[in-house]
């Protein structure tokens, strides 16, 4: 069975600093793995996704990933926080249902302070 | 511009009726998601469909129900038998099963 665990319901951090955020999964076969962002009250963004390859992923507003297969893990990591990170993050395992349908981590809310 | 439109924003309802949600892709997606959240639990799935006139239950179907008659429309009925309703509803589409997943802006339901 799929499950992803977000560690920090909340993470603050101030404008410039390193921003991680933390995401581990189970599943029973090999994973398609993603990040999204959600501002308030709209949709979902994918930010990056890891399929197959390369096991550290780039993607969008300076954000990357690298998938560790051995500590089942997906970090979120980005240099240096903007204000405009400011949002709740959600990182998700492909499956159960074939790899398009996506089981949710329980997100994450990234507070960024000037 | 291609997109997924969710319609209404926001939706009240009243305890024991039913309310349908609207979900329109012009991405020419073969495949549909309704997922629900709730504060601090993530997204959870409803139903899916890969393909017009067929669709499958997902993790908490129970007191929902979908159609797909075309393959840019997935509207979901939220029925009286769903005991705790209020919630965001997000729609979703992929190109096929193994494409990542373009979300619409949620539809804000709430009971009252």
């Amino acid at each position: 069975a799929q499950s992803v665990t977000q560690l920090g319901s909340h993470v603050s951090v101030s404008e410039g600093a390193l921003v991680l955020l933390r995401c581990n999964y189970s599943s029973s076969v090999p994973p398609y793995l993603f990040w999204y962002v959600q501002y308030p009250n709209q949709g979902l963004q994918l930010l990056l996704k890891y399929t197959t390859g390369a096991t550290l992923v780039k993607g969008i507003n300076g954000f990357e990933a690298e998938f560790k297969k051995s500590e089942t893990s997906f970090h979120l990591t980005k240099p240096s926080a903007h204000m405009s990170d400011a949002a709740e993050y959600f990182c998700a395992v492909s499956g159960p249902w074939g790899y398009s349908t996506l089981t949710f981590g329980k997100g994450t809310m990234l507070l960024v302070s000037p | 511009d291609g997109g997924i439109t969710q319609s209404p924003k926001y939706l009240f309802r009243k305890e024991g009726q039913n309310v349908t949600l609207s979900c329109e892709q012009n991405l020419n997606h073969d495949a549909m998601y309704w997922y629900r959240q709730d504060p601090g639990q993530g997204l959870r799935l409803i139903y899916y469909s890969q393909i017009v006139n067929d669709f499958q239950k997902g993790d908490i179907a129970e007191g929902y129900s979908v159609s797909r008659e075309k393959k840019e429309s997935f509207p979901l009925t939220v029925t009286s038998a769903q005991k705790n309703p209020t919630a965001f509803y997000l729609c979703a589409s992929t190109l096929d099963r193994d494409t990542e997943a373009f979300f619409g802006q949620g539809t804000r339901l709430t009971v009252v």
